[in-house]
């Protein structure tokens, strides 16, 4: 089955960086796009950027450009997402998500995130 | 830019009624870029509903999705004690972008 697995919770200092991974297992993992979206507590979804496994291209949510990265390694079919320059703002739960294009009745491809981690609390506090 | 509003922000009902939550898009979007998801506390959200009105696997019948355009319906037939969660729909154009959510809670 498909499981994306993410690592632990992290506490930062502002200014740090932190680097979160995510396991993929159960499909082929450079056959499908992964996504970061994040939620601070009590609030919603903010979606931060996504990468290509295969060829390693991502792209950025504006906001987060030029402080976000997202890497992989393919050989044990993993995931990054590294934030850098952390203010107490960003102290949220970090998801990855696989993009998956699921095709309806009518034969149109309708792009969504199907399976999610189960989130990374990460903490920025002095 | 499309921004996603939702309503109601909190829906309070009791196990067994009808469940009717709003998702309104500033601007046309296609019935197949739109999906919903449940999301319970300390859990990860979770895929109900892709391209408007088709459920995702293992998702309950009770659950159905609707509209085109600018609105979009979920509808849950009956309230299961387990579907008191928060449901954000998504608009997937070139990048997901999500409504503020409606939570729905027991009255």
């Amino acid at each position: 089955q498909v499981q994306l697995v993410q690592s632990g919770a992290e506490v930062k200092k502002p200014g740090a960086s932190v680097k979160v991974s995510c396991k993929a297992s159960g499909y082929t993992f450079t056959s499908y796009d992964i996504n970061w979206v994040r939620q601070a507590t009590g609030q919603g979804l903010e979606w931060m950027g996504w990468m290509n496994p295969n060829s390693g291209n991502t792209g950025y949510a504006q906001k987060f450009q030029g402080r976000v990265t997202m890497t992989r390694n393919t050989s044990i079919s993993t995931a990054y997402m590294e934030l850098s320059s952390l203010r107490s703002e960003d102290t949220a739960v970090y998801y990855c998500a696989r993009r998956a294009d699921y095709y309806d009745s009518s034969g149109y491809s309708n792009p969504l995130l199907d399976y999610w981690g189960q989130g990374t609390l990460v903490t920025v506090s002095s | 830019e499309i921004v996603l509003t939702q309503s109601p922000g909190t829906l309070s009902l009791s196990p067994g009624e009808r469940a009717t939550l709003s998702c309104r898009a500033s601007q046309s979007v296609s019935s197949s870029y739109l999906a919903w998801y449940q999301q319970k506390p300390g859990q990860a959200p979770r895929l109900l509903i892709y391209g408007a009105s088709s459920r995702a696997t293992g998702i309950p019948d009770r659950f159905s999705g609707s509209g085109s355009g600018t609105d979009f319906t979920l509808t849950i037939s009956r309230l299961e004690p387990e579907d008191f969660a928060v449901y954000y729909c998504q608009q997937y154009g070139s990048s997901p972008l999500f409504g503020p959510g409606t939570k729905v809670d027991i009255k």
